[in-house]
């Protein structure tokens, strides 16, 4: 596909759950971030990679949150025991570099219940 | 601490009529501002990037201006299509270029 890739689009769970959240980016794209965006405000960075490597995780949370980038290509975004102020849009972004404008995806919907 | 201040919150205008956004940001040695487009249930859609003061950058109805201190997104005779919420956004100062700092957007209504 031409543009970054997420999936699953919506994931209902229960709190306490452990979820995966997956972002394909755009083919050739070096430069991986992740963001979370609550209603009615900006995505708040998460964590970057640079390859495969986390180049900045300052921004997540809690060590509840982790995420991989094992080949240099797609990510995964890992919660475990999920609460319910873990709700909210999680959106992947892909560049060609440091620098270059991100190209964002549709985002995963995360609701805990 | 980077800051972005996004005004008004929400702007509803008449089609045709023109206005302006505003972006607001702190942030030592800036080093790009970027603009972004998010419709409703998608991801912010790319638009601009801004490097400096001075510079403007257009596409179709829109003009991006660049100061020292803020940012305007001009909006010439807007169209129903143009309703979105308009994010922006910078790097952080220093040597890190990776995460941007958002603002929480202005939310624009183009009635017909």
């Amino acid at each position: 596909g031409a543009g970054v890739s997420q999936t699953p689009s919506n994931k209902v769970t229960e709190k306490g759950k452990y979820v995966e959240l997956r972002c394909d980016p755009i083919s050739g794209h070096t430069a991986l971030y992740w963001y979370r965006q609550s209603l009615g405000q900006g995505p708040e960075f998460l964590i970057y990679f640079q390859g495969t490597g986390a180049a900045d995780d300052s921004g997540l949370p809690n060590d509840r949150f982790f995420a991989v980038r094992p080949e240099g290509s797609v990510s995964t975004l890992k919660i475990q025991r999920t609460e319910r102020g873990d709700s909210a849009v999680y959106l992947c972004a892909s560049s060609l570099g440091e620098g270059q404008p991100q190209h964002f995806g549709d985002g995963t919907r995360l609701s805990i219940l | 601490e980077d800051q972005v201040t996004q005004s008004p919150e929400a702007l509803r205008l008449q089609e045709g009529e023109s206005s302006s956004l505003n972006c607001s940001y702190t942030v030592s040695g800036l080093r790009g501002l970027f603009w972004y487009r998010q419709d409703p249930g998608k991801g912010p859609e790319f638009l601009f990037t801004l490097y400096s003061a001075g510079e403007e950058k257009e596409k179709e109805r829109l003009k991006a201006t660049l100061t020292k201190k803020e940012s305007f997104l001009h909006i010439t005779a807007p169209k129903p299509e143009d309703s979105a919420t308009y994010l922006c956004a910078v790097p952080p100062g220093g040597t890190s270029y990776g995460k941007l700092t958002f603002g929480q957007g202005t939310i624009l209504t183009v009635h017909p």
